[in-house]
This record gives C-alpha cells, sequence and structure tokens, in this order.
C-alpha cells in the first residue's frame, strides 16, 4: 500500500531563504508526482506535474526533483518571500491520489 | 475558463437535513472527485467519476451519494446530515486521475 510522508510537518524562516521540502514515497513504481499548495481556506492549487520518467521540473522560482529508485521527491522553493507561506502537499496517483501529509511553511518579512 | 467552480461557499444545516453541494468545471475533463478535508486527517476521498455515467466510492462514501449526468457536474448529495459531516468539501477535476488535478474553492460546511 503507497504512503507518502512529507518532513519536516512546519517549517518557519525569514524571506530570502532557499527551501528544500521533502516528500517520500513507500511504492517507487509511481506514474508521476504532483506538487500542490494550498493557501489557508482555500482549494489545492497544483503547482508542478513530475512525470516518472522525468527527475527534475521547474516553474518560476520552483524546482522539483524525483528519484523513483529512492522514493524521494523535493521541492526547492528559491528566494522564499511572504507570499510563499502556505502548506505545500505532495501526491503520487494509485487507485486513487494518494496525498502526502503536507508541510507548513511561514515565510516572516 | 471559470475551472472548478463550486457552490455553495459556506453552508449550515441542522442535523437530519439534506443538501446538495455543486460542483462544475469547463474544462471537458473526465476525471472528477470530491474530497472532504478535516483538520488532523487530510484529504479524503468521497466519491469519484471516471465519466459521465459512470461512478464510484472513495474512502469515505457513507451518508453521501453522487450521480454524474453530464461531463461538466458532478454534485454531491448529503442524505441525513449529521454532526460528523462538518467539513470543509473539495471538487477537483482532471483529464484523467494520474494528470493535473485542478481543485475548486471548497465548501465549508457546519452540520449542528
Amino acid at each position: 500500500k503507497q504512503e507518502v510522508t512529507q518532513i519536516p510537518a512546519a517549517l518557519s524562516v525569514p524571506e530570502g531563504e532557499n527551501l528544500v521540502l521533502n516528500c517520500s514515497f513507500t511504492d517507487s513504481a509511481i506514474y508521476n508526482l504532483q506538487w500542490f499548495r494550498q493557501d489557508p481556506g482555500k482549494g489545492l492549487t497544483s503547482l508542478l506535474l513530475i512525470q516518472s520518467s522525468q527527475r527534475e521540473q521547474t516553474s518560476g522560482r520552483l524546482n522539483a526533483s524525483l528519484d523513483k529508485s529512492s522514493g524521494r521527491s523535493t521541492l526547492y522553493i528559491a528566494a522564499s518571500q511572504p507570499g510563499d507561506s502556505a502548506t505545500y502537499l505532495c501526491a503520487v496517483p494509485s487507485d486513487k491520489l494518494i496525498f502526502g501529509t503536507g508541510t507548513r511553511l511561514q515565510v516572516f518579512p | 475558463n471559470a475551472g472548478v467552480t463550486q457552490t455553495p461557499k459556506f453552508q449550515v444545516l441542522k442535523t437530519g437535513q439534506s443538501m446538495t453541494l455543486q460542483c462544475a468545471q469547463d474544462m471537458n475533463h473526465e476525471y472528477m472527485s470530491w474530497y472532504r478535508q478535516d483538520p488532523g486527517m487530510g484529504l479524503r476521498l468521497i466519491h469519484y467519476s471516471v465519466g459521465a455515467g459512470i461512478t464510484d466510492q472513495g474512502e469515505v462514501p457513507n451518508g453521501y451519494n453522487v450521480s454524474r449526468s453530464t461531463t461538466e457536474d458532478f454534485p454531491l448529495r448529503l442524505l441525513s446530515a449529521a454532526p460528523s459531516q462538518t467539513s470543509v468539501y473539495f471538487c477537483a477535476s482532471s483529464s484523467f486521475l494520474a494528470d493535473t488535478q485542478y481543485f475548486g474553492p471548497g465548501t465549508r460546511l457546519t452540520v449542528l
């Protein structure tokens, strides 16, 4: 049974820092992996979808990497800003979408 | 494109009442799903649909009913509301399960 975990659970950093959020999955036979952000009181917004054949995917200041063999994905946020404050979730498709436990990020000025 | 829309945004019900949460998408997506999100429980799948006329149960289907008569709409019905159904409900759509998922803004439901 696929299980997805994220560390850390919470992170508080000053503006400008480069960040790494981690996502681990137990079954390496994944089709792809998605990263989402969720702002308080809002729905999820898809940030990046990285296919199983890809090693990296980039969008602006965000870079997601995928290492299937080790069951890990990282989301790198460059030059963090207060507007990046949100909860970040990773998810992998199985018989349904399996979501990670989430990382709550706070970036303070 | 409006994306995924949900109505209402907020709703308060009394125990035993019924209601329908509306979800619509204008992206011609085949796959649609309903989740509930509770503190400390993450997102849990209630029902999903892989196309018009096809629905199936997720992890927590009891007390909820769905139908999919068109590609665009996927309403969620609460048959007899219970306080345990107090939650935030999200609808999502995609071309297929493993494709990019688009979420609606959510409906915050309180059952007294």
